[in-house]
C-alpha cells in the first residue's frame, strides 16, 4: 500500500480511555490524512497535515487532535473514546503536483470498536 | 450536507455483464471526478479519473461518462469479472486538489462467476 503504515490494525477500546493511531509513510510526501470509513458514508475526512507541525481540520473533526512532529509520521488522537468512534480508519499520503489530478494513497486501515 | 450521491449501496452483477454505478454531484466548481477500488480489508486506491472537459475516459474495461449539464458520472465496467468485486467511490473535488475530495456513500460490488 505505497510505502504507508498504519498501526494498530486492530484495536478494542472501553469508552472514555485515549487511544492513538499512527500512520508512517515512505514516500516523503508532503499532505497527510486521516480519514473514517462508515457504511452509508463513505469516506470522510478528519484531519489533514500540509507539513511538519502543520495541520487542518476536516468534516468529522470534533474528538479528534493529531499530530504531525516529522515527515513521516502522522498521529491521530481521540481524547476520550466513544462509541460512535467505533470506525475504520485511513491513513492516506499525497503529493501536490500543480496537475490538477491529486492522487490520494491509502493506508490498509485500523479497525478500532470502541465498547 | 451530501455533496456526492452515489447509487446503488449494492450491485449484483453476472460475469461478462456491464456493471455501471452513478454518481450526482451539487458543487458545480467540482472539476475532477475520480473513481476509488476497494478490495476488502485494504485501502482505496485509485482507479480511473475525469476532468470535466472530456465526456467520456476509457481504461482498459473501465469507462467514466460525465454528464456536466446534469451534474453526473458514472462508472461502466465491461465484462465484469468475479476479481471486479469490491466496493467502489466515487469522488469529486475542486482544483483537483485530495485536501477537498468530496466521497460517495460507495457501491458494493458482486460479480457471480
Amino acid at each position: 500500500d505505497a510505502g504507508i503504515t498504519q498501526s494498530p490494525r486492530h484495536k478494542v477500546t472501553e469508552t472514555g480511555t485515549p487511544v492513538t493511531l499512527r500512520c508512517h509513510q515512505t514516500e516523503n510526501h508532503r499532505y497527510m490524512y486521516w480519514y473514517r470509513q462508515d457504511p452509508g458514508h463513505g469516506l470522510r475526512l478528519i484531519h489533514y497535515s500540509y507539513g511538519v507541525k502543520d495541520t487542518d481540520k476536516g468534516e468529522v473533526s470534533d474528538g479528534y487532535s493529531v499530530s504531525r512532529s516529522k515527515t513521516e509520521d502522522f498521529l491521530l488522537t481521540l481524547e476520550s473514546a466513544t462509541s460512535s468512534q467505533t470506525s475504520v480508519y485511513f491513513c492516506a499520503i499525497s503529493e501536490s503536483r500543480g496537475t490538477g489530478t491529486e492522487k490520494l494513497f491509502f493506508g490498509s486501515g485500523t479497525q478500532l470498536s470502541v465498547l | 450536507q451530501q455533496q456526492v450521491k452515489q447509487s446503488p449501496q449494492s450491485l449484483i452483477v453476472q460475469k461478462g455483464g456491464i456493471s455501471i454505478i452513478n454518481c450526482a454531484y451539487e458543487n458545480t466548481a467540482f472539476d475532477y471526478f475520480p473513481w476509488y477500488q476497494q478490495f476488502p480489508g485494504k485501502g482505496p486506491a485509485l482507479l480511473i479519473a475525469i476532468r470535466p472537459d472530456v465526456s467520456e475516459k476509457k481504461e482498459g474495461r473501465f469507462t467514466i461518462s460525465f454528464n456536466k449539464s446534469a451534474k453526473q458520472f458514472s462508472l461502466h465496467i465491461m465484462d465484469s469479472q468475479p476479481g471486479d468485486s469490491a466496493t467502489y467511490f466515487c469522488a469529486a473535488s475542486n482544483s483537483g486538489s485530495a485536501r477537498q475530495l468530496t466521497f460517495g456513500s460507495g457501491t458494493q460490488l458482486t460479480v457471480l462467476p
